[in-house]
């Protein structure tokens, strides 16, 4: 298994431009999310996905976008890049494991896409 | 809501010394925590968890218990090595149904020779 993989490792883009980061796993989780890490800030909730076909809100939604047509890919679109979405983006994905009264949804970080925004 | 604090670092500390890293939690529920590990130019690896109470958790030397009474969940090695430093993240999932992780903003330790 690949586990999480993530494309572009880095990226440069202008101020207005727009760009899909691609987030993809190949062990049938059925959640995926996307984060954000910025120094002194920890990593942050963009989006995420409880299944194909539904997606859900984060703690810092605006200016991404995302959609889950399958299992396997979830991507993250900025439809007009900022200088403040300059950051490291990391895509995980999960299950959900334990029994009924230890439930709990171990999460498989991506290697990270670094992004700058000039 | 739920939120974790960690200690702020950086901690520097020389090869073999004790090493601990303070982590509390507030959250609704009854969470499941986590220790996260991200080593230079690498995304987050699981290091450790615990999903109940006085569960402790271990792994590669580190280990962490599952203080309900205090809630915290401090991470602690009993000799650092080199290799070991790398940012630490201390996490929380809640129970019940789906919910994403909650860090903290991770603590970086810095062993030297």
């Amino acid at each position: 298994n690949a586990g999480v993989t993530q494309t572009p490792k880095f990226q440069v883009l202008k101020t207005g431009q727009s760009m899909t980061l691609q987030c993809a796993q190949d062990m049938n989780h059925e959640y995926m999310s996307w984060y954000r890490q910025d120094p002194g800030m920890g990593l942050r909730l963009i989006h995420y996905s409880v299944g194909a076909g539904i997606t859900d809100q984060g703690e810092v939604p605006n200016g991404y976008n995302v959609s889950r047509s399958t299992t396997e890919d979830f991507p993250l679109r900025l439809l007009s890049a900022a200088p403040s979405q300059t950051s490291v983006y990391f895509c995980a994905s999960s299950y959900s494991s334990g029994t009924s009264g230890s439930r709990f949804h171990e999460q498989f970080f991506g290697p990270g896409t670094r992004l700058t925004v000039l | 809501g739920n939120s974790v604090t960690q200690m702020e670092g950086p901690v520097t500390l020389s090869e073999e010394a004790f090493l601990t890293i303070n982590c509390t939690y507030t959250a609704t529920g009854y969470p499941s925590l986590f220790w996260y590990v991200q080593y230079p130019g690498e995304g987050l690896q699981l290091l450790l968890k615990a999903t109940k109470a006085d569960d402790k958790g271990s792994n590669k030397g580190f280990e962490a218990t599952y203080r309900k009474e205090t809630t915290s969940f401090h991470l602690e090695k009993g000799s650092v090595q080199v290799s070991d430093s790398a940012v630490y993240f201390c996490a929380l999932v809640p129970r019940s149904g789906y919910s994403t992780l909650t860090f903290g903003k991770g603590t970086m330790l810095l062993v030297s020779p």
